[in-house]
């Protein structure tokens, strides 16, 4: 089963700095996803990484805001770029246990707040 | 587009059953999947549905009508711990997991 490591946990961060989150998955993946989840919000998905190609970003998401880096098949990281308050939230690596079976397995998420 | 929808809210006693319904409709469909997440915790897996029918795990069953767009989660003999967050899910187009807006659920001694 896949353990991943998120750091940091929480960050508090001033506005119009960058904070890049790292995600490491102890086996080798092909895909891993990052989510957003908003205070009391469901999780919206900012885009899904794959090793050797750029990421793919959802409708409301731009690589300039959340670039994504994808060295290697364990580990990914998401940058949070010239950060507002309304990019307070916690940020969610996934990826999936098994994807025959649908189950997607979380970091256990990045904390942060933009004052 | 993709949309799902599923209650905001749904409160119950413990030991009664309760039934979280969703609806979805997405670009692309490989399965309906369900998960549980705590109050400061990350959402857990507890179901998927890739076909038509009743998948049955422990106290926990989910349902799935390709046909209707339509699943649902069965939680029987309520516990106070089942007080969380319940979350469809969509695996569509390009092996991505698309989330519904969540139901809370309160389970009341």
């Amino acid at each position: 089963s896949a353990v991943i490591s998120q750091k940091p946990s929480r960050d508090i961060c001033q506005r119009g700095t960058s904070l890049t989150i790292q995600c490491q998955v102890d086996s080798q993946v092909t895909m891993m996803f990052w989510y957003r989840q908003q205070p009391g919000q469901s999780l919206t998905l900012i885009a899904t990484a794959n090793q050797g190609s750029e990421a793919t970003y959802e409708s409301g998401f731009v690589i300039d805001k959340f670039p994504i880096s994808r060295p290697n098949l364990t580990f990914s990281t998401l940058t949070v770029s010239n950060m507002s308050p309304e990019d307070s939230s916690i940020y969610l690596c996934s990826v999936y246990r098994d994807r025959d079976t649908g189950e997607l397995f979380f970091g256990e998420g990045s904390r942060l707040t933009v004052l | 587009g993709q949309s799902l929808e599923q209650p905001s809210e749904v409160t119950a006693v413990e030991g009664a059953i309760v039934q979280i319904n969703c609806t979805y409709q997405t670009s692309g469909f490989y399965g309906l999947s369900w998960y549980q997440q705590h109050d400061g915790g990350a959402p857990t897996f507890l179901s998927y549905n890739g076909l038509d029918g009743l998948e049955e795990t422990g106290r926990f069953s989910s349902f799935l009508s390709r046909s209707d767009s339509y699943g649902y989660l069965l939680l029987q003999e309520l516990q106070m711990k089942d007080s969380a967050s319940y979350f469809c899910a969509v695996m569509g187009g390009g092996f991505k997991t698309i989330f519904g807006a969540g139901t809370r659920l309160f389970v009341k001694a």
